[in-house]
């Protein structure tokens, strides 16, 4: 596998579940990043990790809780959505923290 | 701190060219642009890292207007593979410390080309 890979592509889940998303990088980056993307809105960061190290957490819920294991995973641990949360969600490296990101294919997510 | 993209969207028939802009009212350290096709990630296109830069990739160029604070994504003899949503991402000047902030996106231009 080469670049950025996300998984699952899609996921239906209920207010109450609990569920996961995974993101790796296959090009040595040091920085990973979470995004939001809803309809006809921007791409909203979330959260970014430099070296393992949450460095940005940009007023998130806490029903969205990252995890960083190594530089190469980035999860999205997701708990009592609303369907308000229903977007894809996009997952990003970048050599550095602030270069040039490549972003994987995303997670649609929608929240009954 | 957002960048504004101008304009929102622009429908072009195949070979036409098309200018998106993308300004920011404070100092940049740098542009970056990518396009969003419907239904996938965003792909990078180019950086500009210095004023005045012009870069191109295929017949999408980029200039980077320092001064004005201002980036702009010409495409020439557009193709119907163009069509798609065109984000531009800045990056502030840290002040003195000198390096770059955070990338921040702009809402995008989407753009469609007709036969």
């Amino acid at each position: 596998e080469t670049g950025v890979t996300q998984t699952p592509r899609h996921l239906v889940m209920g207010m109450t579940n609990k569920k996961s998303l995974k993101c790796e990088q296959h090009l040595g980056h040091n920085a990973m990043y979470w995004y939001k993307q809803s309809a006809k809105k921007p791409l909203e960061l979330m959260f970014v990790y430099s070296l393992e190290e949450r460095v940005e957490n940009n007023s998130v819920p806490s029903r969205f809780s990252p995890e960083c294991p190594n530089s190469s995973h980035l999860f999205l641990h997701l708990h009592t959505l609303q369907p308000e949360d229903s977007a894809l969600y996009l997952c990003a490296s970048s050599q550095l923290r602030g270069g040039t990101q490549y972003f994987g294919p995303g997670t649609r997510l929608t929240v009954l | 701190q957002q960048p504004v993209q101008s304009p929102q969207a622009v429908i072009l028939r195949e070979g036409e060219d098309a200018v998106i802009n993308c300004s920011s009212s404070k100092a940049l350290y740098s542009v970056h642009w990518y396009r969003q096709k419907h239904g996938e990630a965003p792909v990078f296109l180019m950086i500009l890292l210095k004023g005045g830069e012009q870069k191109g990739h295929e017949k999408i160029s980029a200039s980077f207007n320092e001064k004005k604070q201002q980036s702009s994504l010409y495409l020439t003899a557009s193709q119907l593979s163009y069509s798609g949503t065109y984000f531009c991402g800045t990056e502030r000047q840290r002040g003195v410390q000198g390096g770059s902030e955070k990338l921040v996106f702009g809402k995008g231009t989407k753009l469609t080309v007709n036969p």
